[in-house]
């Protein structure tokens, strides 16, 4: 069993609809949670940051993490066709330098 | 643009044969971290480097080795290419090199073992 588990998808929704993405993680010293966008054929760019568990917000996008169920997730508001892209969610515990990474969803959002 | 950049962009080489990426972190940062990005095991970490030296290793290969440089460059040596090492393979950089530092990663080197 992986470590980190997200649903590859592919994902696809109308223009303006709510998105919702989420991964499961095994390792309960994990602290940091990260989502990553990679567009095709480019580099991850990195969305979101939290620590431990609860929710943080930036424009559209919403980060939430519970640590008592393992769970993370990333909600995309008034989807747009530029965030079809893959998304990715990383993270890491205190101390590590590496990054954990799931195998990222494809989301398409169609105009 | 996240300020990391890697050369080259493309590589197409046989299997048996040796291959060296490079990676310029952004200005002022001191860890560089090193991932392969395949279809079946998506990105996996390999390696990190702060202020030249190896700070932590992951599922890197025998056959595989980096190094970083004084001026913070650092390579990444693939060597011995079997046709399962075709993958995309990244470098990300971050400020320090704990847990709390954000990485950014460049824009990729894709390697075709042919």
């Amino acid at each position: 069993q992986k470590e980190v588990e997200q649903d590859p998808g592919p994902l696809s929704v109308p223009e303006g609809a709510i998105v919702s993405l989420n991964c499961t993680y095994s390792n309960s010293a994990f602290q940091y949670f990260m989502w990553y966008r990679q567009y095709s054929r480019k580099g991850p760019e990195l969305l979101m940051y939290t620590y431990s568990s609860g929710n943080k917000e930036d424009g559209r996008f919403t980060a939430q993490v519970d640590k008592s169920s393992k769970y993370i997730s990333l909600f995309i508001r008034d989807s747009q066709p530029s965030d079809s892209a893959t998304y990715l969610c990383a993270m890491r515990d205190q101390g590590a330098q590496k990054l954990v990474f799931g195998q990222g969803t494809r989301l398409t959002i169609n105009p | 643009d996240s300020g990391v950049t890697q050369t080259p962009k493309h590589l197409i080489t046989a299997t048996g044969q040796r291959v060296t990426l490079r990676c310029s972190p952004r200005s002022g940062d001191l860890s560089v971290y090193w991932y392969q990005q395949s279809l079946d095991q998506g990105l996996q970490f390999l390696i990190q480097y702060y202020n030249g030296e190896e700070r932590a290793k992951g599922n890197i290969l025998e056959r595989f080795s980096a190094q970083q440089f004084p001026d913070l460059h650092s390579e990444l040596n693939l060597s011995s290419l079997e046709l399962g090492d075709s993958a995309l393979y990244f470098c990300a950089s971050s400020v320090g090199g704990t847990s709390v530092d954000e990485q950014y990663f460049g824009p990729g080197t894709r390697l075709t073992v042919t």
